[in-house]
């Protein structure tokens, strides 16, 4: 199946902090890329989709402001956390699909905000 | 809002069939069934998905009812590593796709 990728695997910051993670489809062009956060022993929980040279579209209840969100180009599609504060301490995972096609997920980022 | 109903866990004997069940009585008629699976810290993995006809592929068998109105996956041979949580979603394909949205999913259990 079609290989996404995340990276950091795991990072841990300090809190008032900004921390960048970046989401990579590897063999197709994902014209359109998902965030999630998960926190432990829930569900994945929807943050935002983004159309590739478009702005995302955020789910209610999601900052935008505070989780900045760019999907520049057909492979990849980063997640700034701004400020982070430990409360967004969490499992955050991409996804991205090609067109109209299944939907593929990355490996997960475990951010920890001390 | 997630539109499945999924039991909260399951146990299954390694070597068994697995059977996990899912009700999605308000699916629209474009809607497809599809299933994921999490095992611990790491991102979902594609199982299956289908219409309205049974799909099998090399991980597992997808039984959908005539009146679409529930379905049940099946891995013919559970092991070990199929512990994970298993999520029955229904989405629209094709033109205007939409984006997956996850209920709480199945917890299964593969005991030795």
């Amino acid at each position: 199946g079609a290989v996404v990728s995340q990276h950091p695997s795991r990072v841990i910051c300090k809190s008032g902090t900004s921390v960048k993670i970046e989401c990579r489809s590897l063999d197709f062009q994902a014209t359109t890329m998902f965030w999630y956060r998960q926190f432990p022993k829930q569900s994945l929980m929807l943050m935002a989709t983004s159309n590739e040279g478009s702005k995302a579209t955020y789910e209610q209840g999601v900052e935008k402001d505070k989780f900045l969100i760019n999907h520049a180009s057909l492979t990849l599609s980063t997640l700034t956390v701004t400020s982070a504060h430990p409360e967004d301490s969490s499992f955050y995972i991409c996804s991205a699909r090609e067109d109209s096609y299944e939907q593929y997920f990355g490996p997960g980022t475990r951010l920890t905000v001390t | 809002d997630a539109k499945t109903t999924q039991p909260p866990s399951m146990d299954c004997a390694e070597g068994r069939a697995a059977n996990l069940p899912c009700n999605h009585s308000t699916i629209s008629g474009n809607e497809y069934v599809y299933w994921y699976r999490q095992i611990h810290s790491q991102g979902p993995q594609y199982i299956i998905h289908g219409l309205k006809n049974n799909e099998t592929n090399e991980m597992a068998s997808l039984i959908i009812t005539e009146d679409r109105k529930s379905s049940t996956l099946i891995l013919p041979h559970a092991t070990l590593r199929d512990t994970a949580v298993y999520y029955c979603i229904v989405r629209v394909e094709g033109q205007g796709a939409q984006k997956l949205v996850f209920g709480q999913g199945t917890r299964l259990t593969i005991n030795p």
